[in-house]
């Protein structure tokens, strides 16, 4: 059974930097790719990015000037910096895995498993 | 980029069928997905590549699709089917999701 374990700060001042970082436990960490998705209060998901094993990254065009996601594969973890940080950037964020298959004639791509959520509230 | 359209609610009463569609150009050239968000949730996948199920999804959960539309379809729906819906697509650069819909069973 795959699950994913997320932690990191949840309380931040305008301008700091977010920093988030997802555990992978059971299950290969190759041949997926390991996204960022948030959610404001009230409002609905956005995704952020994503990052494979061999650190391959896509971003959110929207996002992508103030996000990197880094991987470490010996821990089977991957990491979310998000800088600069406003009131808007407040939400809950998860981290997913992205379930990819490039090889029909349709592109698939679905998020299978997801992080139980953090709260990052930005606040002076 | 791309779009996708969801309405921001549909209410039906328990055992009738309720209907909630996802519009976006993108959608006859890829793959949709569902998932169902309870709050304080995180979403769970219910519907993969248009009309798949995955184990463990109630049957009387259905997807298909029309043209620049797919719709959800959950028949004889019952009072823990209450929750949020978002559609979600994706191309080789990009995931995005639809607006959510809130189910609101009478």
């Amino acid at each position: 059974q795959v699950q994913l374990q997320q932690w990191g700060a949840g309380l931040l001042k305008p301008s700091e930097t977010l920093s988030l970082t997802c555990a992978v436990y059971g299950g290969s960490f190759s041949g997926y790719y390991w996204s960022w998705i948030r959610q404001p209060p009230g409002k609905g998901l956005e995704w952020i990015g994503e990052i494979n094993h061999s650190g391959s990254t896509n971003y959110n065009p929207s996002l992508k000037s103030r996000v990197t996601i880094s991987v470490d594969t010996s821990k089977k973890q991957f990491s979310l910096n998000l800088n600069s940080v406003t009131a808007a950037d407040t939400a809950v964020y998860y981290c997913a895995r992205g379930f990819v298959d490039s090889s029909g004639y349709y592109y698939v791509y679905y998020f299978d498993y997801w992080g139980q959520g953090t709260l990052v509230t930005v606040s002076s | 980029s791309y779009e996708l359209t969801q309405p921001p609610s549909v209410s039906v009463s328990p055992g009738q069928t309720a209907r909630i569609t996802c519009s976006g150009d993108v959608l006859p050239k890829q793959y949709a997905y569902w998932y169902q968000q309870k709050p304080g949730q995180a979403p769970v996948v219910m519907i993969y590549k248009d009309i798949e199920r995955p184990s463990g999804i109630p049957e009387r959960f259905s997807g298909s699709r029309s043209g620049t539309t797919v719709t959800l379809t959950i028949s004889g729906v019952q009072a823990e089917d209450e929750a949020d819906y978002y559609c979600q697509s994706a191309d080789s650069s990009g995931r995005v999701f639809g607006g959510g819909t809130k189910l609101t069973v009478l």
